[in-house]
């Protein structure tokens, strides 16, 4: 089966840092651009930020709330994308999900990870 | 306060159809960018609905269609069931920001 899975989240103070994984499987990583979405609590999705493949060249771009602080990186040999999260405040809280497009449809994105929880305390 | 507008909530009976709206400007559906629609049920990752701003992916019933027009999209859901009970959001890329963006969300509640 075609999935995406995120870990790395937890709770954390405010101005420390985290790293957040997503793992694919069963479907060719090589080419993947990967995006994460975040969600805080109760509010809507909101992209964050986008990495995409080796063969593009590897460019990365973010949403201006996490630029300077976050930064996307990926190692094809794991099939995992990496989200470095430096300096988080607390409107950084929120369920993050990695997702990417298969292509079948577009762009859209239509292979989503189950989401992992992040909570920033002040 | 979100790019693309959308109501905050809609609600009918099951058998009726609903319509929700996703609104924009000329730096992103007017522009002509795609946009793309995603049921999200609680506690679980969003699901693609509606893709190129009319198509329905693999497995999508027939009971949900899309259409852009303008600086405007919409998602009309027909026969409404319990299960489609959700929240939705509408997507588009825009080019002023340089980001995807989405819409504020519609919760749709089943009567």
């Amino acid at each position: 089966e075609v999935q995406l899975v995120e870990s790395g989240g937890g709770l954390v103070k405010s101005g420390g840092s985290l790293r957040l994984s997503c793992v694919a499987s069963a479907f060719s990583f090589t080419n993947a651009w990967v995006n994460w979405v975040r969600q805080p609590p109760g509010k809507r999705l909101e992209w964050v930020g986008r990495i995409k493949s080796v063969t593009d060249g590897v460019p990365t771009d973010y949403a201006a709330p996490v630029r300077g602080r976050f930064t996307l990186s990926r190692d094809d040999s794991k099939n995992t994308v990496y989200l470095q999260m430096d300096s988080l405040r607390t409107e950084d809280t929120a369920v993050y999900f990695c997702t990417t497009f298969s292509g079948t449809y577009d762009d859209a994105f239509d292979i989503w990870g189950q989401g992992t929880k992040v909570t920033v305390s002040s | 306060q979100s790019v693309l507008t959308q109501p905050p909530s809609v609600s009918g009976a099951p058998g009726q159809r609903v319509t929700i709206s996703c609104t924009g400007s000329s730096s992103n559906i007017g522009g002509g960018y795609d946009v793309h629609w995603y049921q999200q049920l609680p506690g679980t990752a969003p699901r693609l609905l509606i893709y190129v701003n009319n198509f329905r992916p693999s497995g999508v019933p027939d009971r949900f269609s899309g259409s852009k027009s303008g600086t405007s999209a919409s998602l009309a859901i027909t026969g409404l069931q319990a299960e489609d009970e959700a929240d939705y959001y509408c997507q588009s890329y825009d080019s002023s920001l340089s980001v995807w963006v989405f819409g504020g969300g519609t919760r749709l509640t089943v009567l």
